[in-house]
């Protein structure tokens, strides 16, 4: 299957600073990534639609502001989260959208953020 | 609410069982992905369903999508420890590609 890649894996933060996770697609060009959140045990909670060359669309409730995301390229799209607060520790995966004839989503490793 | 009902929530069975898990759905879907997670881990595709009716095995695992497109179940025989983990089922709805989760079955299966 493809390869989506995230980075970086895990990261510990002071509350206050902001943080920026990379996705990328490695093996084909992605249009179209998705942000997610998870908690534990729980499912996978679409926070935005990142959009290659334009500007994301958000999930209602999702702060744009707080959650910058940019796709600058079709293989890249970024996540920055920004005045993290402890309150925003969660793992955060992305996913890329392959359109091929079954539009299958690959997901990539996630990312561990907590934030003190 | 959830477009995609998935169930059960949780599993805890013994080795050598059967189990199936179902997401349900009022809405069409024109495609139904099912995911494994383990801890710490991004989802795994496991199958892409896409023609109603349609029936996927791979190796202990059967996956059906209902004639309609709304809902569709996962099989397992005989599970084994190394199955245990976190299964979603994920539909989309149009081309711009969003899925729908369900809220996902965690299984556990005892040696």
């Amino acid at each position: 299957g493809a390869v989506v890649s995230q980075h970086p894996s895990r990261v510990i933060c002071k509350s206050g600073t902001s943080v920026k996770i990379e996705c990328r697609s490695l093996d084909f060009q992605a249009t179209t990534m998705f942000w997610y959140r998870q908690f534990p045990k729980q499912s996978l909670m679409l926070m935005a639609t990142s959009n290659e060359g334009s500007k994301a669309t958000y999930e209602q409730g999702v702060e744009k502001d707080k959650f910058l995301i940019n796709h600058a390229s079709l293989t890249l799209s970024t996540l920055t989260v920004t005045s993290a607060h402890p309150e925003d520790s969660s793992f955060y995966i992305c996913s890329a959208l392959d359109q091929g004839a079954t539009e299958t989503q690959y997901f990539g490793p996630g990312t561990r953020l907590l934030v003190l | 609410t959830q477009l995609l009902e998935q169930s059960p929530q949780f599993l805890s069975i013994q080795e050598g069982e059967n189990l199936t898990v179902y997401c349900n759905s009022s809405s069409v879907f024109s495609s139904l992905q099912w995911y494994r997670q383990e801890p710490g881990e991004g989802p795994v595709l496991l199958v892409t369903v896409v023609t109603g009716g349609e029936v996927k095995k791979l190796k202990r695992l059967t996956f059906q999508f209902g004639d309609a497109r709304k809902d569709s179940s996962l099989h397992i025989t005989a599970a084994q420890p190394g199955d245990t983990g976190l299964y979603l089922c994920a539909g989309v709805r149009s081309t711009l590609g969003r899925l729908y989760f369900g809220r996902g079955t965690q299984l556990t299966v005892w040696p």
